[in-house]
């Protein structure tokens, strides 16, 4: 079964440092990868996903990720954190087009001024 | 488009009762699925309804039952409430069927068991 695993439940970052949120995953197909944003008392938001092609995905708000299969990883990175990016973002999986979406525990970004 | 929308937004409840929370998706959705969302386990799959079907389903035991409309609004219900059921349940529905439909969720629906 596929499972997701988010390494740091929290990360802080100074605004204007680099963001890297990990994300490493167990699946037994090529999978579908996602990460998704939750705002303070607001739903998830869809950022970017992961289906075919291109390994390098580039998402909403200057956030993007690299599918590395060798590693199992799907690390979520953005060059310049604002601090509008405080939340809490959710990496998941699915192992077909009509499965079921697996999310991660979630890490909560903080960023510091 | 309106958005999703989950009511209530807040629920108080005691151990033993039942409750039914109720998700209306964007207009022309017609999947919707439902996760719990625990500070521990973070967002876990409960299930997804299409086209009136449960098309999907996580590791919940059958206290936690839902169904969805003709009209596709879905409806959760939580038999018998336990202390550890307290949780905001999520609600998000996509155009079609699974992971490849983008999901767009509710704002939920916070559950305080007592």
């Amino acid at each position: 079964a596929q499972s997701v695993t988010q390494l740091g439940s929290h990360v802080s970052v100074s605004e204007g440092a680099l963001v890297l949120l990990r994300c490493n995953y167990s699946s037994s197909v090529p999978p579908y990868l996602f990460w998704y944003v939750q705002y303070p008392n607001q739903g998830l938001q869809l950022l970017l996903k992961y289906t075919t092609g291109a390994t390098l995905v580039k998402g909403i708000n200057g956030f993007e990720a690299e599918f590395k299969k060798s590693e199992t990883s799907f690390h979520l990175t953005k060059p310049s954190a604002h601090m509008s990016d405080a939340a809490e973002y959710f990496c998941a999986v699915s192992e077909s087009w009509g499965d079921k979406i697996i999310f991660g525990k979630g890490t909560r970004l903080h960023i510091l001024p | 488009k309106a958005g999703v929308t989950q009511t209530p937004r807040y629920l108080i409840k005691t151990r033993g009762q039942q409750v039914t929370l109720s998700c209306s998706p964007i207009s022309g959705h017609r999947s919707v699925s439902w996760y719990q969302q625990t500070p521990g386990q973070g967002l876990q799959f409960l299930f997804e309804y299409f086209s009136e079907t449960q098309r999907n389903k996580g590791n919940f035991p059958g206290r936690f039952s839902g169904r969805q409309f003709s009209n596709s609004r879905s409806e959760m219900n939580v038999s018998t409430l336990e202390l550890g059921d307290s949780a905001l349940y999520l609600c998000a529905s996509s155009e079609g069927q699974g992971a490849l439909h983008e999901q767009f969720f509710g704002p939920g629906t916070r559950l305080t068991v007592l």
